[in-house]
């Protein structure tokens, strides 16, 4: 059965911390994984997507990285903010012949403190 | 800031009333979804559409119904709403390619009394 699980399921950082959030995926045959920030009371924003090819990308202070051969992926998150407080989901894409069908995590809530 | 509007944004209501959860998109996507979301858990698929007229059921059992009469529109009914409806539900939508992403609403969160 396709999977996405992500760990920590929560996590508790010091505003200016570094952090790192995990997902490992069961998904075949894999298409892309993209990265969500979802702030409290609003819906899920792209981060950044990783296709099959790539090994890591940054967007700001956000950095991913894929590793197909594994199936992990990880969200590194440097110089917290408070504003980064956020569930964060990763969504594996599974490429079949009627198209893509989209895999959830459950996400990690992450709570950064002053 | 994606151009995709859910209301009502906030909905209490008693058990046996119909109800229909709006969702409107001004980026002329073709793609649009209702997902289900509860506290730690995934978002599960409940419907979702790939243009006019175009409707199906997604992996969630639900009661709903959904209709695409108008590529921008795709509101969400529950004839009979019971507690077990009580939850978060996202609408959103994305362009054709595979790599796209999608855009979600600030959702609608609904209580059944």
């Amino acid at each position: 059965k396709n999977q996405v699980e992500q760990s920590p399921q929560s996590l508790i950082i010091l505003e200016g911390k570094n952090c790192t959030l995990q997902c490992n995926y069961t998904v075949s045959p894999f298409s892309n994984l993209r990265w969500y920030k979802q702030d409290t009371g609003r819906g899920p924003v792209s981060l950044t997507i990783m296709t099959f090819s790539e090994n890591t990308k940054s967007n700001g202070r956000y950095t991913a990285t894929l590793d197909a051969d594994t199936k992990q992926s990880s969200l590194h998150i440097t110089a917290s903010q408070l504003s980064d407080s956020a569930s964060y989901i990763c969504v594996v894409s599974e490429r079949s012949q009627a198209g893509t069908a989209l895999i959830f995590g459950k996400g990690t809530t992450l709570s950064v403190s002053s | 800031e994606a151009d995709i509007y859910q209301t009502p944004r906030y909905l209490v209501i008693g058990t046996g009333k119909k109800i229909t959860l709006e969702c409107s998109q001004t980026m002329g996507h073709d793609k649009m979804y209702w997902y289900q979301q509860d506290p730690g858990m995934e978002l599960h698929l409940i419907h979702y559409s790939y243009g006019v007229n175009s409707t199906e059921k997604g992996d969630l059992s639900s009661e709903s119904t959904v209709s695409r009469i108008r590529t921008e529109h795709f509101p969400l009914t529950l004839e009979s709403a019971r507690p077990s409806h009580t939850s978060q539900y996202l609408c959103a939508s994305r362009a054709d390619s595979n790599n796209s992403p999608l855009h979600f609403g600030n959702g609608t969160r609904l209580t059944v009394t």
